[in-house]
């Protein structure tokens, strides 16, 4: 079946635009994660949606930046007023639920860079 | 701070030869382990996930986990050019849901 998909492959912006990034999780799965991998730096954790809820929020840097997930399924990330700072692979990957077992799928990225 | 470390290598093996990749955690509640593979400008793909002590193989993959040490490692036996990549060590705490990345070990495998 199709795995995660990400939509746009990259984005160019100014810096103090606003950026929409989406998420097309794997059929069925529940569980959907925002992550972020800037040059040299490890993947660091966004949020998590279990269904329609996020119950963890605790890796959004800024208040710039909010997510939301609609129908249980699209997700999409929203970054307000962009800085340099934020250029980086956002990466969004599904499981098939929560729980300490599952494994977390992930999708190709979107590359930002903010100009 | 919960963390996660590699070895930033690179690690460079000649090609039929074992590389051996590991990882610590910090988290003594962690309960899963995983291992992804990620090529140069691809997204992570997963490769291992291990959740006992002991180990786990899969193919030329084994990996293996010692909680009482806090460590993993990922072993490759009969290393390909194609298993030239950065492989990352995930973390998944107790009751959180969300991964805890290393930096990644950069493994080069030579013809």
């Amino acid at each position: 079946g199709a795995g995660v998909s990400q939509s746009p492959s990259n984005k160019v912006t100014e810096k103090g635009k606003d950026v929409e990034l989406r998420c097309d999780p794997i059929s069925g799965h529940t569980a959907l994660y925002w992550y972020r991998q800037s040059l040299g730096q490890g993947l660091e954790f966004l949020i998590y949606f279990q269904g329609n809820s996020a119950p963890d929020k605790s890796g959004l840097p800024s208040d710039r930046f909010s997510a939301e997930r609609t129908g249980g399924s699209v997700s999409t990330l929203t970054i307000q007023r962009t800085q340099q700072e934020d250029s980086a692979v956002y990466l969004c990957a599904s499981s098939l639920t929560s729980g300490s077992l599952e494994t977390q799928y992930f999708g190709p990225g979107t590359r930002l860079l903010v100009l | 701070q919960k963390e996660v470390e590699q070895n930033s290598g690179p690690l460079s093996v000649p090609e039929g030869a074992i590389a051996s990749l590991n990882c610590t955690y910090s988290d003594r509640g962690s309960q899963s382990f995983f291992w992804y593979r990620q090529y140069s400008g691809k997204s992570p793909e997963l490769i291992m996930f291990i959740y006992s002590n002991g180990d786990k193989e899969d193919g030329r993959f084994t990996a293996q986990l010692n909680k009482a040490s806090q460590y993993v490692s990922l072993l490759i036996r009969d290393s390909q050019p194609s298993d030239s990549a950065t492989y990352l060590c995930a973390v998944k705490e107790g009751g959180s849901e969300k991964l805890v990345f290393g930096k990644g070990t950069k493994l080069t495998v030579n013809p």
